[in-house]
């Protein structure tokens, strides 16, 4: 089985400082990670993913996040943000190998409030 | 803009009323989900279909159900729901059903039971 851990539940910031989401993770097999945005209500959006390859992933949008295997973290981090930054983002993970009853399904973590003030 | 589209986006039911959820993709995605969202929590799952097969059930109550007309179309039947059932209830669909693969999330049905 997976689980996720949020660090923060509510991450305020001010317009163009520097943001870091922490997302920590525990699993017995080998995950794959993403990172989702909702906006107020709305749906999520996939902001961003590691499957393999480079640990370092970014989305088009100026988010980036690092895959730390030996801290087994995901954080996420923007340089700048933006006052339409203001949303929930959400860590999750699904197993990397095929079969297991989690074969397919992703793990949430309790999701970040990131509110970016002007 | 997202290409899995949910209606209605709001719907309030009486606990003795049957309803019922609409989601429709045409990214030619062949596995469908459902996901339950309370306020402020993670989404959970609820039902995966794979190729218009019922893959897992989450053990969801049996006032919960799924159907899949086709490949296309994801619906969620509703009846003799409870006022904890109140929530945002997300469709999603992905290439397939498996590891890797990224799921794209409608915008959700808020659903209020009264």
């Amino acid at each position: 089985a997976q689980s996720v851990t949020q660090l923060d539940s509510q991450v305020p910031v001010f317009e163009e400082a520097p943001v870091e989401l922490r997302c920590n993770y525990s699993s017995s097999v080998s995950v794959y990670l993403f990172w989702y945005v909702q906006y107020p209500n709305q749906g999520l959006q996939l902001l961003l993913k590691y499957l393999s390859g480079s640990t370092l992933v970014e989305s088009i949008n100026g988010f980036e996040a690092e895959f730390n295997k030996s801290q087994t973290s995901f954080h996420l981090r923007k340089p700048s943000v933006h006052i339409s930054d203001t949303a929930e983002y959400f860590c999750a993970v699904s197993p990397s190998n095929a079969g297991g009853t989690s074969y397919g399904k992703l793990t949430f973590g309790q999701g970040t409030i990131l509110t970016v003030h002007p | 803009d997202t290409e899995v589209t949910q209606t209605p986006k709001h719907l309030v039911m009486g606990m003795t009323n049957k309803k019922s959820l609409k989601c429709e993709q045409h990214m030619g995605h062949r596995a469908m989900y459902w996901y339950k969202q309370k306020a402020k929590k993670p989404p959970e799952l609820m039902f995966v279909y794979s190729y218009e097969k019922l893959s897992i059930n989450e053990s969801v109550p049996s006032r919960f159900s799924p159907e899949c007309p086709n490949s296309s179309l994801l619906n969620l039947h509703l009846h003799a729901l409870q006022p904890e059932d109140s929530a945002l209830y997300l469709c999603a669909s992905s290439p397939h059903w498996g590891t890797g693969n990224t799921i794209y999330f409608g915008e959700g049905s808020w659903l209020t039971v009264v």
